[in-house]
C-alpha cells in the first residue's frame, strides 16, 4: 500500500463548476499537508499548506484536512481554464524545512471554456 | 519564495553515459532535495543535500549512481551515472524554507 493514494483522474469540468480533489494517506505521524499545481513542462507550485487538521481558504482555493479519516480535499470554486494542470498532494511528518515529502501520483484537471 | 533554476532543462542521452544536473537557487538556503518523477508516477526523493555535509540517500537510490554535490548554500548538482533507459525521468531539485518546499522547474532525461 501506497504512503499516499490519489486518483489521477483525469478530470474534466466546464468553466464555473467547483472541483474537489482528494487525498488519503496511511501514516498518522503526517502533520503537514500541502497541495501543488504542475502546469505541463513545469516545476510543482506551492497552492496552499496546511498544518494539522482543519480548513484553510486562499481566493478559489479550501483545503481541507481530517486526520481522524486520514484524508484530504482540495476545492477549487469558480474554476477557470487558467486551473487546468496536474494537482499534486503531499505531506511530511516534521516540521522546518519539512525533509522528505511524500507525494500523490497527482491528479490531472480540464477546465473547459 | 526561494527562485530555483535547472540546467539543462532537457536533454538526450545514450545509455551508459552520464549527465550532470545543475540547480541553482537565488538566496542561501540550508536544505536542497533531489526528486524524481517518472512517467505516471508520484515525486520521489532521491536525497537530501545539506552544504558541508555527505548527501542522505533514501532507500533504493545510491551514491554511485546518483553522486551529489552541494559546495555552497545557494547551488548543488546532481550526475546521474551509467545511464540505462530505466532512468528516462524528470529530475527536479527542491529547496525548504519557512516550512515550505520550492521546487525548480525540472531535467527533462531521456536515454536511449
Amino acid at each position: 500500500q501506497k504512503e499516499v493514494e490519489q486518483d489521477p483522474g483525469p478530470l474534466s469540468v466546464p468553466e464555473g463548476a467547483i472541483v474537489s480533489l482528494n487525498c488519503t494517506y496511511s501514516n498518522s505521524a503526517f502533520q503537514y499537508f500541502m497541495w501543488y499545481r504542475q502546469y505541463s513542462r513545469k516545476g510543482p507550485e506551492l497552492l496552499m499548506y496546511t498544518y494539522s487538521s482543519g480548513n484553510k481558504e486562499d481566493g478559489r482555493f479550501t483545503a481541507q484536512v481530517d486526520k481522524s479519516s486520514k484524508y484530504i480535499s482540495l476545492f477549487i470554486r469558480d474554476s477557470q481554464p487558467s486551473d487546468s494542470a496536474t494537482y499534486l498532494c503531499a505531506m511530511s511528518d516534521r516540521g522546518s524545512t519539512l525533509g522528505r515529502l511524500y507525494f500523490g501520483r497527482g491528479t490531472q484537471l480540464t477546465v473547459w471554456p | 519564495s526561494a527562485v530555483i533554476s535547472q540546467k539543462p532543462s532537457r536533454d538526450i542521452c545514450q545509455r551508459g553515459t552520464s549527465l550532470t544536473i545543475q540547480c541553482q537557487v537565488d538566496s542561501q538556503v540550508t536544505m536542497m532535495f533531489w526528486y524524481r518523477q517518472q512517467p505516471g508516477q508520484s515525486l520521489t526523493l532521491i536525497a537530501t543535500a545539506n552544504q558541508g555535509s555527505e548527501a542522505t540517500y533514501e532507500s533504493g537510490f545510491v551514491i554511485d549512481k546518483f553522486p551529489i554535490s552541494r559546495p555552497n548554500l545557494t547551488f548543488s548538482t546532481l550526475t546521474v551515472s551509467n545511464m540505462s533507459p530505466e532512468d528516462s525521468s524528470i529530475y527536479l531539485c527542491s529547496v525548504g524554507e519557512f516550512n515550505e518546499q520550492f521546487f525548480g522547474p525540472g531535467t527533462r532525461l531521456t536515454v536511449l
